[in-house]
């Protein structure tokens, strides 16, 4: 069946501008994540979705950062006023929260480069 | 964020050599995981271990829950080219959120020239 899909899948954008990046999970996948991987790093936790449950936002970096889930299934992460900083690959990854983390699947990513 | 003390950050390999990496945290986790990302994909699972000295394979893969729940090791055995890739541990606290996984910076395996 069809993985984790990500887009765009390469983002340009200038400093100052909002991006928004979506996550298609895995069909019935209960759980999502959102992950940032910058050069050379791991990754670094953002944000856990779980159902109904409210999500787990210890990981975002700053206010300019949010993320939504629509219906369960889709999620979109929004980042406001962009740095240079944030430049990163941001990865999304979904599972069937009952088994665990180590049921995470990752999607290919987007590479976001602000300027 | 915190972040495990994976080693060697990089290593050169040659076919059919056997391959040793690391991980250790000054906390303690439940669970360590072992992933594999190539180039523009996302990482891949290889190994999940969840007890503490359990050992698990996965064809030439070997990976150990240290005893002490702050360590884990991945070997690789007759290494293969298509081994080339970023590996990483991840693992989640005691005590801490279901989906907050803590990575290690990576390991780089590259062919020697």
């Amino acid at each position: 069946g069809a993985g984790v899909s990500q887009s765009p899948s390469n983002k340009v954008t200038e400093k100052g501008k909002d991006v928004e990046l979506r996550c298609d999970p895995i069909s019935g996948h209960t759980a999502l994540y959102w992950y940032r991987q910058s050069l050379g790093q791991g990754l670094e936790f953002l944000i856990y979705f779980q159902g109904n449950s409210a999500p787990d936002k210890s990981g975002l970096p700053s206010d300019r950062f949010s993320a939504e889930r629509t219906g369960g299934s889709v999620s979109t992460l929004t980042i406001q006023r962009t740095q240079q900083e944030d430049s990163a690959v941001y990865l999304c990854a979904s599972s069937l929260v009952s088994l665990g983390p180590d049921t995470q699947y990752f999607g290919p990513g987007t590479r976001l480069t602000v300027l | 964020g915190q972040q495990l003390n994976q080693s060697p950050q990089s290593m050169f390999i040659q076919e059919g050599e056997d391959v040793s990496m690391n991980c250790t945290s000054s906390s303690i986790f439940n669970t360590w995981l072992w992933y594999k990302q190539d180039p523009g994909e996302g990482p891949v699972l290889l190994i999940a271990l969840y007890k503490a000295g359990e050992l698990t394979s996965n064809g030439r893969l070997t990976a150990q829950f240290g005893i002490t729940r702050k360590d884990s090791f991945l070997n690789i055995s007759a290494s293969i080219p298509s081994d080339v890739g970023i590996y990483f541990c991840a693992g989640l606290k005691i005590g801490g959120s279901q989906g907050n996984l803590i990575f290690g910076k990576g390991t780089k395996l590259s062919v020697k020239p």
